[in-house]
């Protein structure tokens, strides 16, 4: 079946660095969107993507959506404390009325 | 943005006895809401896909008639998970789509609820 895969599953990193999870589908999206689940909090709508090649900013975040609508990333410059939680991609499942999968999430750690 | 406000957000109860959750969309209509379960430090697995004011769809392995779901109106979903056991402790969140965004548009979850079955 259908499956979207996240890498990787845990990063730590120090408060300052740059952070970076990745985003597969098997098969070709007609969307992907991105959540931030906050430690003992619910998921949080981030940002869809489109278009194939397309990216998009949120201030320290840079979402990209691949040429064959298949991969995605998220960029994280200069992570902050506030940074820390876990990113979810997920995409449509096709022909599933609306139907979201979810990939595993990376769960991102900063130390100050 | 869209609220989707999801009570209770913990309860615990004897094995054996049912427990309902409900989720509401406070500032939009939603046809179509979707429950989950998360487990610690996993991802959201889809539960079941709840229709007002038609029958629940099920994913594989999702007992429906321990799940009970309905969606009575446009802006409210029920979860009732029936004759409660300790496996059935999980964290349960529910989301839901606005009617107007077309179905690939974004999720609004809830704020989810923390089942403990003693």
């Amino acid at each position: 079946g259908q499956q979207v895969m996240q890498i990787p599953q845990y990063q730590h990193v120090q408060e300052g660095e740059d952070f970076t999870t990745y985003c597969n589908s098997s098969t070709t999206l007609s969307n992907i969107q991105w959540y931030k689940q906050r430690p003992g909090g619910h998921p949080v709508f981030l940002i869809q993507l489109v278009k194939s090649g397309e990216v998009k900013k949120q201030k320290r975040l840079t979402f990209q959506f691949g040429e064959a609508k298949k991969n995605s990333s998220l960029h994280i410059t200069a992570t902050q404390t506030t940074d820390v939680g876990t990113y979810f991609c997920a995409g449509p499942i096709y022909n599933q009325g609306g139907k979201l999968i979810f990939g595993q999430g990376t769960e991102l750690s900063v130390k100050p | 943005g869209a609220v989707v406000s999801q009570h209770p957000s913990r309860v615990i109860c004897k094995s054996g006895t049912s427990v309902k959750i409900e989720c509401r969309s406070l500032d939009f209509q939603a046809t179509t809401m979707f429950w989950y379960r998360q487990f610690p430090k996993k991802s959201l697995m889809l539960m079941a896909t709840s229709n007002e004011g038609s029958k629940a769809t099920y994913e594989q392995g999702v007992e429906k008639d321990k799940f009970l779901i309905n969606h009575a109106s446009l802006t409210l979903s029920t979860l009732t998970v029936t004759s409660a056991h300790p496996e059935d402790s999980s964290f349960y969140i529910c989301s839901a789509r606005d009617r107007t965004s077309g179905i690939g548009g974004e999720l609004f979850f809830g704020e989810g609820s923390r089942l403990t079955v003693l």
